[in-house]
């Protein structure tokens, strides 16, 4: 258990719905990251939050937006959702700062829209 | 953009055998971490290096952050089944942790 928790696991649900994923970081840690891991690919970096500011963005789309609460909790907005959408969706999280970039995920939200 | 180049991209190898891997990079990074996934599962964290030259070991892995600080290796010692996942290399560029995964290299392990 990496104490990365993500919910909900599955969601499904139809094109042009909008969805929240939610992730709640280890205990500590300041950071968290976004992922996206379509079929057979590697991990793809959405959004990174430190302390409730966002601090690098990937390639994200518009369609998606993300924010980090002050109780270090993060939801990952979709919206308009489209058939490629269709993906696992990875947290992580790490304390942050230098020395501390150890990062560790969550199990992932597995999203598939039809 | 910076980019790092991981491989192999695939490795097909024997129960008891030796496996290497890499990932290099044009630009200097601070830290070195490597992840191993299992299908449907998250990355999990299996070494972190965060000096040029260090060779750590966690059980049969023993990974190496280059000298250079541009490149990194794993090596995993007489594989067993439990091997077979992905193996992402992952490189660290600042201070707030900016993460850059590589690839990653498919294992499979036959008996």
């Amino acid at each position: 258990d990496s104490g990365v928790t993500q919910t909900p696991k599955h969601l499904i649900t139809a094109t042009g719905q909008r969805v929240t994923l939610r992730c709640s970081p280890r205990s500590g840690d300041l950071s968290v990251y976004w992922y996206q891991q379509s079929l057979d690919q590697g991990l793809q970096f959405l959004i990174q939050y430190y302390n409730g500011e966002e601090r690098a963005k990937g390639n994200i789309l518009e369609r998606f937006s993300a924010q980090q609460f002050p109780d270090l909790h993060s939801e990952l907005n979709l919206s308009s959702l489209e058939l490629g959408d269709s993906a696992l969706y990875f947290c992580a999280s790490s304390q942050g700062g230098w020395g501390n970039t150890e990062a560790f995920f969550g199990q992932g939200t597995r999203l598939t829209v039809v | 953009g910076q980019q790092l180049n991981q491989s192999p991209q695939s490795m097909f190898i024997q129960e008891g055998e030796d496996v290497s891997m890499n990932c290099t990079s044009s630009s200097i990074f601070n830290t070195w971490l490597w992840y191993k996934q299992d299908p449907g599962e998250g990355p999990v964290l299996l070494i972190a290096l965060y000096k040029a030259g260090e060779l750590t070991s966690n059980g049969r892995l023993t990974a190496q952050f280059g000298i250079t600080r541009k490149d990194s290796f794993l090596n995993i010692s007489a594989s067993i089944p439990s091997d077979v996942g992905i193996y992402f290399c992952v490189a660290v560029d600042d201070s707030w942790g900016k993460l850059q995964f590589g690839a990653g290299t498919q294992v499979v392990v036959t008996p």
